[in-house]
C-alpha cells in the first residue's frame, strides 16, 4: 500500500527554467513532509521540509508548497540548474506512527543546460 | 559532526549465503532506520531501530533482521540470501529540526547476490 506516490517517474527542464516534482499522499495522519535529493550511488540528501501547521517552506532556490485539502505536495526549483539533475524523493511521517517515514519512488530530474 | 557511515560500501554474495551490514548514526542520534532501495521501487521500509529496541517494521520475511547497540550503532543480517536482495541497502539516523524528525542518510551498502 503506496501511501506517498510520485506519479511522474520522469521530468526534463531547460537550465534556468522551473522545476516543479509533485508528491501525493492518502493518509491525512501524516503532519511532516520532506523532500531529499539523491544522486546514483550514494544515499539520499535532505533538502527541505514542511510541517502541515505551513504550507509553504522556502530555502534558496527550492520551495515545497502543501496543500492539505488534496493531499499533495509539491518541490519548486528556480532556477534550474545542471548540477540539480538528479533522482527526487519526498516522504512522509505522522506523530502516531512514530519515527517511521514512508517514501515515494522517486522523480528522476533532468535539466538541460 | 560526522554523517553516517556504513560498512562495507560493496558486497557480492552468492545465493543462500548470510550477510551482515552495518550503520554508525550521526553522534547524538537514538534512532536508526533501514531502507532497501531497488530500481523503480523507491526506498523500501525494512525496520528502525530506537534506543536498542526495534521500533517499527516494515513488511520483509524473517530473513532480514537487525540489532542495534547501547552505542547507537546498527547492524542489518540478512540470513538465506535469494538473488533479489540484491540492491541498495541504506541507513539514516534520526535528528530532531524545526518541525519534525528529520533522516539524515548514509551512502549505503551496494549488495549483489549471485
Amino acid at each position: 500500500d503506496q501511501q506517498v506516490k510520485q506519479n511522474s517517474p520522469s521530468l526534463s527542464v531547460q537550465e534556468g527554467r522551473i522545476s516543479i516534482l509533485n508528491c501525493d499522499y492518502t493518509n491525512s495522519m501524516f503532519d511532516y513532509f520532506l523532500w531529499y535529493k539523491k544522486y546514483p550511488a550514494e544515499g539520499p540528501t535532505f533538502l527541505i521540509s514542511i510541517s502541515s501547521i505551513k504550507d509553504k517552506n522556502e530555502d534558496g532556490r527550492f520551495t515545497v508548497f502543501l496543500n492539505k485539502s488534496a493531499k499533495h505536495l509539491s518541490l519548486h526549483i528556480v532556477p534550474s540548474q545542471p548540477g540539480d539533475s538528479a533522482v527526487y524523493f519526498c516522504a512522509a511521517s505522522a506523530v502516531n506512527t512514530g519515527n517511521q517515514f514512508y517514501f515515494g519512488t522517486g522523480t528522476s530530474l533532468t535539466v538541460i543546460p | 559532526k560526522a554523517g553516517v557511515t556504513q560498512t562495507p560500501r560493496y558486497l557480492i554474495k552468492t545465493r543462500g549465503q548470510q550477510v551482515t551490514l552495518s550503520c554508525s548514526p550521526i553522534s547524538g542520534h537514538r534512532s536508526v532506520s533501514w531502507y532497501q532501495q531497488t530500481p523503480g521501487q523507491g526506498l523500501q521500509f525494512l525496520f528502525e531501530y530506537f534506543s536498542e529496541t526495534q521500533r517499527n517494521k516494515g513488511n520483509f520475511p524473517g530473513r532480514f533482521s537487525g540489532r542495534q547497540f547501547s552505542n547507537s550503532r546498527s547492524e542489518m543480517n540478512v540470513s538465506t540470501l535469494e538473488l533479489g536482495d540484491s540492491a541498495l541497502y541504506l541507513c539514516a539516523s534520526s535528528g530532531r529540526t524545526v518541525g519534525g524528525e528529520t533522516q539524515y542518510f548514509g551512502p549505503g551498502t551496494r549488495l549483489l547476490v549471485l
